[in-house]
């Protein structure tokens, strides 16, 4: 199994520009979640979907910052226009469920934003 | 709301010396409980879970027990190696939710 994929690795753009980042859950996972992670802040949930639907978004920082699921396979997460202060590196995770409340995430290698 | 409180970090230690990482828990209801690890440049992965209290998961030589009466999960190692070397992280999900709330993190060093 590959695991989670996400691309790219490592994007560096300048402020103001778009960026969108990509994601390739587990086959056969239902959810799919995105975090971001920086020193200040830890580790953040912004979204997750079920079945390609957005359940929770709560986290997401705001309207610069949107999501999409279109497919089982597949989802994006886009900053326009991207700010100095979205540098962070952005976790990808899909989840698999065990049986009744069992779950387990799996996390993919994250995509390092660095906005200048 | 839901939280988890870890021990503050950084934590160094000597190799082969016991390791205990602190963690407690705030849930309304019963929650599954999760160590993840996070090695350097990495995503973070799975090490260990509990879902029921009493139980105790365990990986790598890593254990943790589910203590509902002191609403704590501390993770444990016998003797730590230097491939330990890493960012620890304790987290709930309640209610058959799949949505996982993190501690701030534990950053631990080995030193051989």
């Amino acid at each position: 199994d590959a695991g989670v994929i996400q691309s790219p690795r490592h994007e560096v753009t300048e402020m103001g520009q778009e960026v969108t980042l990509r994601c390739k859950p587990i086959s056969g996972h239902n959810s799919l979640f995105w975090y971001r992670q920086t020193m200040m802040r830890g580790l953040e949930l912004l979204i997750y979907f079920n079945n390609n639907v957005p359940i929770d978004d709560s986290g997401m920082p705001e309207d610069r910052f949107s999501a999409k699921m279109p497919n089982a396979s597949f989802s994006t997460l886009k900053i326009q226009p991207s700010e100095p202060r979205d540098s962070a590196v952005y976790f990808c995770a899909s989840s698999l469920r065990l049986g009744a409340g069992d779950y387990e995430q799996y996390f993919g290698p994250g995509t390092r934003l660095t906005v200048t | 709301g839901d939280s988890v409180t870890q021990m503050e970090g950084p934590v160094t230690l000597s190799e082969e010396a016991f390791l205990t990482i602190n963690c407690t828990y705030t849930a309304t209801g019963y929650p599954s409980l999760f160590w993840y690890v996070q090695y350097p440049g990495e995503g973070l992965q799975l090490l260990l879970k509990a879902t029921k209290a009493d139980d105790k998961g365990s990986n790598k030589g890593f254990e943790a027990t589910y203590r509902k009466e002191t609403t704590s999960f501390h993770l444990e190692k016998g003797s730590v190696q230097v491939s330990d070397s890493a960012v620890y992280f304790c987290a709930l999900s309640e209610g058959g939710n799949e949505k996982l709330t993190f501690g701030t993190g534990t950053r631990l060093t080995i030193i051989p």
